[in-house]
């Protein structure tokens, strides 16, 4: 079935140095990759996207990579900071179609940035 | 423009109770998804409707059901409430448009706690 794997589930780092967090998942159909941030006590926020017709996107400190070959996608945030502190998500669209709601998501990985 | 509202927060209910959870999605928003979370299993999606027909629909028991009215608030439903239905209950809208970009926005979600 439609399974997304993540890693790692706990990071933690000094402040300003980067994060890479790695996904990789099982449809080969899947065209639209999503990353997630969640705070405590909130619901997740987008933070960044990338579509399987690009192989990188970047977005000031935050920067996602695609590897269509080997199924997998990459989270990276540059000069981290305290405040990017918080549970990140990934996830594949589900069937290949990007125009649902449905999602796969990966397990999560709880990211401290110590001051 | 208003987020993404659900109502309530947070509940307590007895096994063999039923819930139903209320969603508002963002204005002009036709499509509403929704999710459980739990530490265990992460965020699994339960189903989606779009101008108020189901859509998808995830792998969870019948018990579960869900509706969307004509101006687009969704409600879920859980009846027979057992104790592994504790979770986070998110539910997210998406524009879906023709230049939908497949962002969903997600609410701060329905604690729901079965004693």
């Amino acid at each position: 079935g439609e399974n997304v794997e993540q890693h790692p589930s706990t990071l933690s780092v000094q402040e300003g140095d980067s994060a890479v967090i790695k996904c990789t998942y099982s449809d080969s159909a899947s065209n639209y990759f999503p990353w997630y941030k969640q705070e405590l006590g909130k619901g997740p926020q987008l933070i960044i996207d990338i579509r399987s017709n690009v192989g990188e996107k970047k977005d000031q400190r935050i920067a996602v990579t695609l590897n269509k070959t080997a199924k997998h996608f990459s989270l990276h945030i540059t000069e981290t900071q305290p405040e990017d502190s918080a549970v990140y998500f990934c996830a594949a669209s589900s069937h290949g179609s990007s125009n649902t709601g449905k999602l796969i998501f990966g397990q999560g990985t709880t990211l401290q940035v110590k001051p | 423009k208003a987020g993404v509202t659900q109502t309530p927060r947070y509940l307590i209910k007895t096994r063999g109770q039923q819930v139903t959870l209320s969603c508002s999605p963002i204005s002009g928003h036709r499509s509403v998804s929704w999710y459980q979370q739990t530490p265990g299993q992460g965020l699994q999606f339960l189903f989606e409707y779009f101008s108020e027909t189901q859509r998808n629909k995830g792998n969870f028991p019948g018990r579960f059901s869900g509706r969307q009215f004509s101006n687009s608030r969704s409600e879920m439903n859980v009846s027979t409430l057992e104790l592994g239905d504790s979770a986070l209950y998110l539910c997210a809208s998406s524009s879906m448009g023709q230049q939908t970009t497949g962002e969903l926005f997600f609410g701060e979600g329905s604690r729901l706690t079965v004693l």
